[in-house]
């Protein structure tokens, strides 16, 4: 089972910063957060990773809070490209597979 | 640079029928993954990869699926005798991960979209 909890669906106007959150308080001290996106037809794309300090590059920013039970991924400026199926996991470094949730369905309209 | 390559994107089947889906990960990449997505699903494991040894096959659903990666590079599902569930986006993934340095993502394919009539 998923180790994380997303909401289902999320709107964002576009031009305008996407937050999306998500929920990991059984999190253990070794796992990392990692975001993908899935845009329909394609298969999942990598976004972000952490572990407990804020990571930003060219896609978006990853901010966990300090006890680590909950983290938020930020699209500075949401475009309808960025439409898609955003996933949070939660990965132990001694487990390779990744195990998707439901994910939050982000629709950013005009 | 080149991603992962899978191929066919689609294929078609009758019930009973052998298939083989083949992976062609980023050149490097140690690790290699296959995932299945049943349609309005996230992906779920099926195997896993490190060079040519298959160190986890506990998501295959049944002795039919088989994988293998015998030069430790390009990989192939194979699917014996197919049945109606076995319809699904069955996606490959790979990574520089090793044991030593697991926080590496992984980087899919766009998947072969398998249809059994």
């Amino acid at each position: 089972d998923a180790k994380t909890t997303q909401p289902t669906s999320m709107d964002c106007a576009e031009g305008r910063a996407a937050n999306l959150p998500c929920n990991h308080s059984t999190i253990s001290g070794n796992e990392y957060v990692y975001w993908y996106r899935q845009i329909h037809s394609q298969g999942p794309q990598y976004i972000i990773h952490g572990l407990k300090n804020n990571e930003t590059n060219e896609m978006a920013s990853l901010i966990i809070t300090e006890d680590r039970k909950s983290s938020t991924l930020i699209l500075p400026h949401a475009t309808l490209r960025d439409t898609a199926v955003y996933y949070c996991i939660v990965r132990d470094t001694g487990f390779q597979k990744l195990v998707f949730g439901t994910g939050t369905r982000l629709l950013v309209s005009p | 640079g080149a991603g992962v390559s899978q191929s066919p994107r689609y294929k078609v089947a009758k019930r009973g029928q052998d298939v083989a889906l083949r992976c062609d990960p980023i050149s490097g990449h140690v690790s290699l993954f296959w995932y299945q997505q049943a349609l309005g699903q996230g992906p779920e494991f099926l195997t896993y990869f490190q060079n040519e040894a298959q160190l986890d096959k506990s998501g295959l659903p049944s002795d039919r699926f088989f994988a293998e990666r015998p030069e430790g590079s390009v990989s192939t599902l194979k699917i014996q005798r197919t049945q109606q569930e076995d319809s699904a986006v069955y996606l490959c993934a790979s990574s520089l991960a090793s044991e030593r340095y697991s926080n590496q993502p992984q980087h899919f394919g766009d998947g072969t979209r398998l249809s059994i009539l």
